[in-house]
């Protein structure tokens, strides 16, 4: 099955610094890359998605970017507010409504 | 948005007996939903597929006599921890695809 590694497993980042977060996926057949967001005790939220026929997608601080050759993708936050404190789960999948399999999560911490 | 919603949210049972958490689909039908088990400060870990109509698919490791699933309609899928154990305590946590994978808000489950 799909193996995801996700790097680094803490984060600290000033606020107003970037953070990224690199993830890498091992089932080339894999397509689908969402991005989510998980505050304590509570549901992952999706922040951000990317599919295999695009190699980078923005919204507003938020980016991703995806190279399916080395079969890796990142998540780049810039201009961190605290608000953005949280643990950040990436995940593959082979279409995007099948399961997913998630990353170790990164714990970001956004120091004021 | 589609919205996933998931009961209880919390659950303290005895050594031994058996619990039931429901997973619905509240604004769009999913013949697939998926079922996770997350420990403290660990990622999510796919435990199974549930098909609507037909039996679940369960990643190996995974008991399916201890972890059973129903998905009798297209908006409803239920997961019941048989004989539960304190070691079965958990977050359980479920989710299906609408425009993107949408989570429940996930079931602690305490075991004593």
């Amino acid at each position: 099955g799909e193996n995801v590694e996700q790097h680094p497993s803490t984060l600290s980042v000033q606020e107003g610094d970037s953070a990224v977060i690199k993830c890498t996926y091992s089932d080339s057949a894999s397509n689908y890359f969402p991005w989510y967001k998980q505050e304590l005790g509570k549901r992952p939220q999706l922040i951000i998605d990317i599919r295999s026929n695009v190699g980078e997608k923005k919204d507003q601080r938020i980016a991703v970017t995806l190279n399916k050759t080395a079969k890796h993708f990142s998540l780049h936050i810039t201009e961190t507010q605290p608000e953005d404190s949280a643990v950040y789960f990436c995940a593959a999948s082979k279409t995007p409504g099948n399961q997913f399999y998630f990353g170790t999560g990164t714990s970001l911490t956004v120091i004021p | 948005g589609a919205v996933v919603s998931q009961h209880p949210s919390w659950v303290i049972c005895k050594s031994g007996t058996s619990v039931k958490i429901e997973c619905r689909s509240l604004d769009f039908q999913a013949t697939t939903m998926f079922w996770y088990r997350q420990f403290p400060k660990q990622s999510l870990m796919l435990m199974a597929t549930s098909n609507e109509g037909s039996k679940a698919t369960y990643e190996q490791g995974v008991e399916k006599d201890k972890f059973l699933i129903n998905h009798a309609s297209l908006t409803l899928s239920t997961l019941t921890v048989t004989s539960a154990h304190p070691e079965d305590s958990s977050f359980y946590i479920c989710s299906a695809f609408g425009l993107a994978a949408f989570f429940g808000q996930g079931t602690r489950l305490t075991v004593v």
